[in-house]
């Protein structure tokens, strides 16, 4: 069974930094694109960012670019998110995404979702 | 970038009923489009890829058409585990991949 489970959603001041991780589970993980998508309350879904299955190739929404970095090690089967400088607009529940192929750019998997809160 | 706009926002529907949801992209995404459900306090699901290629374990009852810019999710009758909202998204320009507004289809 496939598992994505997020984790280090917090609620963090403005211009702080966070580490998003997801640990995957249930399928052979360096087969497959990865992708952060994120929810703000409310509101509907905004793709974030996704790294191919050997992590040699990133890319960024625009709204993201610049701050956000993401990572995977697949030795241990993990997904992360490193997120500097935030926004309030950033707060929102963030989903780690299996994609259906190598660069087929869907979502089939997701996790729960973890909650990221940028206030003062 | 390519917006998505859903149509209509709300639906309110029986059970039995049969639902059409609509997508309009901004300019052609081909047949590069996906439709997702998410029902509250859950991660969305996909339903639909390709325009219209049912996800695995997905019912017969959920079908995709379209192409270019216009594209239409069918329920064709509602079963009460339906009433959710639907999304759809569009990979035909990645790495700039978006998503629509959602519609909600709620129980009348």
């Amino acid at each position: 069974e496939v598992q994505l489970v997020e984790s280090g959603g917090v609620v963090v001041q403005p211009g702080g930094s966070l580490r998003l991780s997801c640990a995957a589970s249930g399928f052979t993980f360096d087969d497959y694109t990865m992708h952060w998508v994120r929810q703000a309350p409310g509101k509907g879904l905004e793709w974030v960012s996704l790294i191919s299955w050997d992590g040699g190739s990133t890319y960024y929404a625009d709204s993201v670019k610049g701050r956000f970095t993401i990572s995977r090690d697949n030795s241990k089967n993990s997904l992360y998110l490193q997120m500097n400088s935030l926004r309030t607009e950033d707060t929102a529940l963030y989903y780690c995404a299996k994609d259906t192929g190598d660069y087929d750019h869907y979502f089939d998997y997701w996790g729960q979702g973890t909650l990221v809160t940028v206030s003062s | 970038e390519i917006v998505l706009t859903q149509s209509p926002a709300t639906l309110s529907l029986s059970p039995g009923e049969r639902a059409t949801l609509s997508c309009r992209a901004s300019q052609s995404v081909s047949s590069y489009l996906a439709w997702y459900q998410q029902k509250p306090g859950q991660a969305p699901r996909l339903l639909i890829y390709d325009a219209s290629n049912r996800a695995t374990g997905i019912p017969a009852r959920f079908s995709g058409s379209g192409s270019g810019t216009d594209f239409t999710l069918t329920i064709s009758s509602l079963e009460p585990e339906d009433f959710a909202v639907y999304y759809c998204q569009q990979r035909s320009n990645w790495p700039r991949i978006t998503f629509g507004g959602g519609t909600k289809v709620e129980i009348k």
